[in-house]
């Protein structure tokens, strides 16, 4: 079974808008990690944030943490026509990681 | 530093046939894990082996097992294929299962 869930499904946005994208999931976690995937092929690791972390950045990438409410935030900046992708939060708990469905990132010329 | 390899790219097999996929990690990773991934959902968790011994196994029949070589490679069979095993299988390496886990491209799978 999945632990996280992206929320939207999907999102289509104009190229230099911000895109945001949430995650929730329902067990304690060690840490949560962020991933892009490209036409179905492997997934690119993109920020890792812990448990005991409420906010993280990376370039254009901004990552918050809430763990009272068990719930991520992903915010990407000024996109780009590269940024078209999916999008994956997954939890860690213990040795393995639990992906949800992800969320579908348009980004339109 | 190369990044994680995995082989074959694609692979087209029969119902009831094995299939035999592998995995070489980044220098210096101990950890490695197996997912399935079906079209249009995230990836499942299969195995993951560290210092090769087995650390966890996720809901797959038995006809799925794995091993982890000296050198920290990986395989994952599949035995008695069937339809329903057709997806993308990724392998994923770290350098304890607590850090960031970086993919390889993956084996495409169909199984007819």
């Amino acid at each position: 079974s999945q632990q996280g869930e992206e929320d939207p499904q999907a999102l289509s946005i104009q190229e230099g808008e911000n895109a945001t994208m949430n995650c929730s999931y329902k067990t304690s976690i060690n840490n949560l990690q962020w991933y892009r995937q490209n036409s179905g092929r492997g997934l690119v690791h993109l920020i890792l944030i812990r448990s005991n972390e409420r906010e993280k950045h990376s370039g254009r990438l901004r990552v918050t943490l809430d763990t009272s409410k068990k719930s991520s935030s992903l915010l990407i900046t000024a996109s780009r026509a590269a940024d078209t992708a999916s999008y994956f939060c997954a939890t860690d708990n213990d040795y393995k990681l639990s992906f949800g469905a992800g969320t579908t990132v348009t980004v339109r010329a | 530093d190369a990044g994680v390899t995995q082989s074959p790219t694609h692979l087209i097999k029969t119902r009831g046939q094995q299939v035999t996929l592998r995995c070489s990690p980044i220098s210096g990773h101990k950890s490695v894990s197996w997912y399935q991934q079906v079209l249009g959902q995230g990836p499942q968790f299969i195995f993951q082996y560290y210092e090769k011994e087995e650390r966890g196994r996720g809901n797959f029949p038995d006809r799925f097992s794995a091993r982890q070589f000296p050198n920290y490679s990986s395989e994952l069979n599949v035995n008695a294929l069937l339809l329903g095993d057709s997806a993308l299988y990724l392998c994923a390496t770290g350098q304890s299962s607590y850090n960031e886990q970086f993919f390889g491209p993956g084996t495409r799978l169909t199984v007819l």
